[in-house]
């Protein structure tokens, strides 16, 4: 069954570095997103991309945080300067057009992100 | 806005036993969608199940079952005979049907920890 992938599974990066997290979406899926999940607590949207563009974003994804779908297959969530309060769990999303896939979002197993 | 709301932060029973989690939502559409959930310690989402606004039938699967009432905005989540492998956290979530361009996020619920002892 196809699923969604994403790398690393695990970054460390120092307070102020830029990270660039990247997913693999479902390969005919067109609807993307990006969640949030701070350890012990709930999962948060980021955003949702549509036809190479941001359809809705949350209060959390402000101008630190840019995505892009940069050849077609990978869509890529960058944090410019990371913060500590960054460090969380970040699950990418796909969903289809059709069947199962149209209402439902399939979920990456996640990249944890810590900010030391 | 959309709202999801779990009131049981943590559950704690003995195997065997049954354990009901709540959820109720708060949305204006008339359609959307109601998710569960399941995050185990590993901390991936595990999809296990869907159920659009228009279809209050109760479901069951093996030792699941969901009881969708819209009368009172719930879509609370049963585990009948429960094993020390459904320990984990469960997460609701609701999605509102939008135009196709806007992209359908989910709203989740602050889940509800499960501790299933032997």
């Amino acid at each position: 069954e196809p699923e969604v992938t994403q790398t690393p599974s695990h970054q460390v990066t120092q307070m102020g570095q830029e990270v660039i997290l990247r997913c693999v979406p479902i390969s005919n899926h067109l609807y993307f997103y990006w969640y949030r999940q701070i350890l012990g607590q709930k999962v948060e949207f980021l955003v949702s991309f549509y036809n190479n563009e941001i359809s809705e974003k949350s209060e959390i994804f402000d101008d630190q945080f840019s995505v892009e779908r940069p050849d077609g297959s990978n869509f890529t969530l960058k944090i410019r300067s990371t913060k500590l309060e960054d460090s969380a769990m970040y699950f990418c999303a796909s969903r289809g057009t059709s069947g199962r896939a149209e209402n439902e979002q399939f979920f990456g197993p996640g990249t944890r992100l810590t900010v030391l | 806005a959309q709202k999801v709301t779990q009131a049981q932060t943590e559950i704690s029973v003995v195997e065997k036993e049954d354990v009901t989690l709540d959820c109720v939502y708060e949305t204006r559409d008339t359609t959307y969608y109601l998710f569960w959930y399941k995050q185990p310690p590993s901390g991936e989402l595990v999809f296990l199940i869907r159920r659009n606004s228009f279809d209050e039938q109760n479901e069951i699967s093996g030792r699941y079952s969901w009881n969708f009432q819209k009368s009172t905005s719930s879509f609370n989540f049963t585990i009948t005979a429960s094993q020390v492998v459904d320990s984990a956290v469960y997460f609701c979530a609701l999605s509102e049907e939008r135009l196709r361009a806007a992209g359908n996020k989910l709203t989740f619920g602050g889940g509800t920890r499960v501790l299933v002892k032997p």
